[in-house]
């Protein structure tokens, strides 16, 4: 099955600087791959996803690119605030098969 | 808020007890998936139904067990309870346009409930 390896597992940043956070994946057949952050406690909400037709994708703050070939993802958050601290979690599936998260990211943004 | 409910919101309850955890999807959502998330662990797929039938299981224990009703909505029976068994449980649900497409749509989450085994 589809296995997804995400780091770094804790990330610290001033507030104001970016933030980027990598994840692999196994199956070369998995085609989406959505972001979620989730904050203490809350629930874990879409923030950002990309398909693989695309290789980037951007939000205001936020932005996932996509490497096919090499098999691996990012997300890129720019000009951090502290609002931002939160566990971010990276996923991937493909059609026909469930998502496989990523274990966590635990962002901590310092004023 | 994502259109997704889940009740109660939080349980306590003792070892070798049974539990039921309500999931309400999103209107027009065909697809409930159940998720279970343990202190500093992160998201552990159980099961997922679309439209009624289950079609995927991940690591559900066999004390585990869930069904999807006509209505759409769904519950997770959590049976035999252990102290290992407090966690966070998520409901998520997507729309699966076209029809079953698996994971690969947008899955939105409800709040969770948090269950606590004593």
């Amino acid at each position: 099955g589809e296995n997804v390896e995400q780091h770094p597992s804790t990330l610290s940043v001033q507030e104001g600087d970016s933030a980027v956070i990598k994840c692999t994946y196994s199956d070369s057949a998995s085609n989406y791959f959505p972001w979620y952050k989730q904050e203490l406690g809350k629930r874990p909400q879409l923030i950002i996803d990309i398909r693989s037709n695309v290789g980037e994708k951007k939000d205001q703050r936020i932005a996932v690119t996509l490497n096919k070939t090499a098999k691996h993802f990012s997300l890129h958050i720019t000009e951090t605030q502290p609002e931002d601290s939160a566990v971010y979690f990276c996923a991937a599936s493909k059609r026909y098969s469930t998502l496989t998260f990523g274990k966590g990211t635990m962002l901590l943004v310092s004023p | 808020d994502s259109g997704v409910t889940q009740t109660p919101k939080h349980l306590i309850t003792a070892t070798g007890q049974r539990v039921t955890l309500r999931c309400s999807p999103r209107s027009g959502d065909l697809s409930v998936y159940w998720y279970q998330q343990s202190l500093d662990q992160g998201l552990q797929f159980l099961i997922q139904y679309y439209n009624g039938e289950e079609r995927a299981k991940g690591n559900i224990l066999e004390r585990f067990s869930a069904q999807q009703f006509p209505d759409l909505h769904s519950e997770l029976n959590l049976s035999s309870l252990e102290l290992g068994d407090s966690a966070l449980y998520f409901c998520a649900s997507s729309v699966e346009v076209g029809g079953w497409t698996g994971g690969a749509d947008t899955q939105y989450f409800g709040p969770g409930t948090r269950l606590t085994v004593l």
